[in-house]
């Protein structure tokens, strides 16, 4: 079955660093979405990328999607407080009707 | 504004017991999902259901029932609660398409004792 890996499962940086999470499927996903997390809240949808090589921007966010379409990234510059949460990848297969999230990346920013 | 809405946000269920989970959306959305959230597992899915009275399962089903009578709610049941179902229960709801996001409601933290 597809399986969708997160790493790192951990994450701490300094206020103003930059932080990365990346993920891998098993399998090619037609669709990848990122979703974030806060401290006692639930997964809230961040962004969708479709296209094999895509890059889309969020502010201090950017997602990249692979050429290949099994990995993608979120990359964080200039981390703030407001970052601090678990952030979760979820890929969908060609012909799937669900999505298959990624363990999650729990990023803890140290003022 | 979108909505899902879970019955409780928190419960406490001894060992044994037949424990309801409801889900409510009000989104007109055909799948609905639950999944379970443990640290360092992430979310797991437990059950889901793309049409009234449709189910499958998802990776984790052993000690769990749903239910769907109706198009805008969907019930996990625990048929005999375990203390290894202690967990924090989310459900989600999903439009036609894979490209629509999905929406989580807030979540119940179950405890079984």
């Amino acid at each position: 079955g597809q399986q969708v890996m997160q790493i790192p499962q951990y994450q701490h940086v300094q206020e103003g660093e930059d932080f990365t999470t990346y993920c891998n499927s098993s399998t090619t996903l037609s669709n990848i979405q990122w979703y974030k997390q806060r401290p006692g809240g639930h997964p809230v949808f961040l962004i969708q990328l479709v296209k094999s090589g895509e890059v889309k921007k969020q502010k201090r966010l950017t997602f990249q999607f692979g050429e290949a379409k099994k990995n993608s990234s979120l990359h964080i510059t200039a981390t703030q407080t407001t970052d601090v949460g678990t952030y979760f990848c979820a890929g969908s297969e060609v012909g799937a009707n669900n999505l298959f999230f990624g363990t999650g990346t729990r990023l803890t920013v140290i003022p | 504004d979108v909505k899902v809405t879970q019955s409780s946000r928190y419960l406490v269920k001894r060992t044994g017991e037949k424990v309801f989970l409801e889900c409510v959306q009000d989104m007109d959305h055909e799948n609905m999902f639950w999944y379970r959230q443990d640290p360092g597992l992430g979310l797991r899915l437990i059950y889901f259901s793309y049409d009234v009275k449709m189910k499958e399962k998802g990776d984790i089903p052993e000690g769990y029932s749903v239910s769907r009578e109706k198009k805008e709610r969907f019930s996990l049941i625990l048929e005999s609660a375990s203390t290894n179902q202690t967990s924090m229960y989310l459900c989600a709801t999903w439009g036609a398409s894979r490209y629509n996001e999905q929406f989580f409601g807030p979540g119940t933290r179950l405890t079984v004792l």
